[in-house]
């Protein structure tokens, strides 16, 4: 069955600094792997998606995730955090059948000034 | 703005109620989802329509259902509600149907969520 970890269910960062939240999955198929921000009381928003076009995954507000095959992971990145980052970051993988999405549990980022 | 609506907003009821959670897709999208978030049991998968069909059903309890009207805005019926089921519920909506074979993967869009309480 397909899943997906993510490790630290919080990350506590400080302005400027690198942001780097771990996500690993399992998937027995090629997977098709998203990263999802969700703010305070807010819905689900794409930061960017893996689809095997290229490992190196370029998203919004700066987020980049690199596919790694042989570590079975999709971390996501961002070189200089910012105040507006804090927030619940989710991994998510899609489902070989059908198209459900399953997430990880979450982590949530705060920055400190 | 993802174009996902979701009516309520919030929504405070009793147990043992019956609720319905409305959502209205993309303009073009077929498919919707439904996904329930809470504390202990994070974002999981209920139950997946495409074009007024059912096509896929996660860990949604029978007293849960739902459907997709012909004009692809889908309702979510809560029904003999428990204080478990206090929850973030959202919607989500693509273009395509995603099944098994086909390749595309399929972004979906979240709505804002209803956030339901039963007291």
């Amino acid at each position: 069955a397909q899943s997906v970890t993510q490790l630290g269910s919080h990350v506590s960062v400080s302005e400027g600094a690198l942001v780097l939240l771990r996500c690993n999955y399992s998937s027995s198929v090629p997977p098709y792997l998203f990263w999802y921000v969700q703010y305070p009381n807010q819905g689900l928003q794409l930061l960017l998606k893996y689809t095997s076009a290229a490992t190196l995954v370029k998203g919004i507000n700066g987020f980049e995730a690199e596919f790694k095959k042989s570590e079975t992971s999709f971390h996501l990145t961002k070189p200089s955090a910012h105040m507006s980052d804090a927030a619940e970051y989710f991994c998510a993988v899609r489902s070989n059948q059908g198209g459900k999405l399953i997430f990880g549990q979450g982590t949530e980022l705060s920055v400190k000034p | 703005d993802s174009g996902v609506t979701q009516t309520p907003k919030h929504l405070i009821t009793a147990t043992g109620q019956r609720v319905t959670l409305r959502c209205s897709p993309r303009s073009g999208d077929l498919s919707v989802y439904w996904y329930q978030q809470s504390l202990d049991q994070g974002l999981q998968f209920l139950i997946q329509y495409y074009n007024g069909e059912e096509r896929a059903k996660g860990n949604i309890l029978e007293r849960f259902s739902a459907q997709q009207f012909p004009d692809l805005h889908s309702e979510l019926n809560l029904s003999s509600l428990e204080l478990g089921d206090s929850a973030l519920y959202f919607c989500a909506s693509s273009v395509a149907e995603a099944s098994g074979g086909r390749s595309s993967y399929n972004e979906q869009f979240f709505g804002p969520g209803t956030r339901l309480t039963v007291l």
